[in-house]
């Protein structure tokens, strides 16, 4: 059974940093490539940004200008989000989640582009306040 | 970005059939996929690339649309299925809708 367990979210002041972990288990972590979702409080969702099977390559969403990183271990099957310079508006459950991916071929060969948040962890909750 | 439009709400008895909408800003080709969240639970995939069930998911659910127009149907709708439901594109970077709220009368 896939399991994502998110764990390090408190409350921060703004400006202040904070890491939040997520450790996986029930398949084979190193395989795929994982990502971060935030919840607001008005309940919509927000896609963070992603990192590839073995932490290579990083995407994040345009609105996280630079503040975040996302990273990962594979020896200890777990994937991380650094926050910094948080705000107010970062307030909000955090997600962790395995893609679902499609395969492509191009520039000679086939690649995994993940495309779905195929599994959730409960997710942590972030609280920017002062 | 590309902006994903849901109605907020919507009300059906059980048993009936129920079509929810999702509208995109732009094209998305067929790179949408759907999402069910119960209250205090996380999301759930329901349906990935418009059409396709995922695992364990059961046959009332149902995706079709392409280009801008989707449509997530559940037929017949039963009482475990109230829930919020989300669409979610991956053709430009990923985004959510504003997620459709089921309520069964």
């Amino acid at each position: 059974e896939v399991q994502l367990v998110e764990s390090g979210g408190s409350l921060v002041q703004p400006g202040g940093s904070l890491k939040l972990s997520c450790v996986a288990s029930g398949f084979t972590f190193s395989n795929y490539w994982m990502d971060w979702v935030r919840q607001t409080p008005g309940k919509s969702l927000e896609w963070i940004g992603e990192i590839n099977t073995d932490g290579s390559k990083t995407n994040y969403a345009p609105s996280i200008k630079d503040r975040f990183t996302i990273s990962r271990d594979n020896a200890k099957s777990t994937l991380y989000l650094q926050m910094s310079n948080v705000k107010s508006d970062d307030t909000a459950i955090y997600y962790c989640t395995r893609m679902g991916s499609l395969l492509y071929y191009y520039d000679g060969y086939y690649h995994n582009v993940p495309n779905w948040f195929a599994y959730w962890g409960q997710g942590t909750l972030v609280t920017v306040s002062s | 970005d590309t902006v994903l439009t849901q109605s907020p709400a919507l009300a059906v008895s059980p048993g009936e059939r129920v079509s929810i909408s999702c509208r995109a800003s732009e094209g998305v080709n067929s790179y949408m996929h759907w999402y069910q969240q119960k209250p205090g639970q996380q999301p759930k995939l329901l349906i990935y690339k418009a059409s396709n069930l995922a695992s364990g998911v059961p046959a009332r659910f149902s995706g079709s649309g392409s280009g801008t127009d989707f449509t997530l149907t559940i037929d017949p709708v039963e009482a475990d299925d109230t829930a919020t439901y989300f669409c979610q594109q991956s053709w430009n970077d990923r985004t959510f809708g504003g997620g459709t709220k089921l309520e069964l009368k």
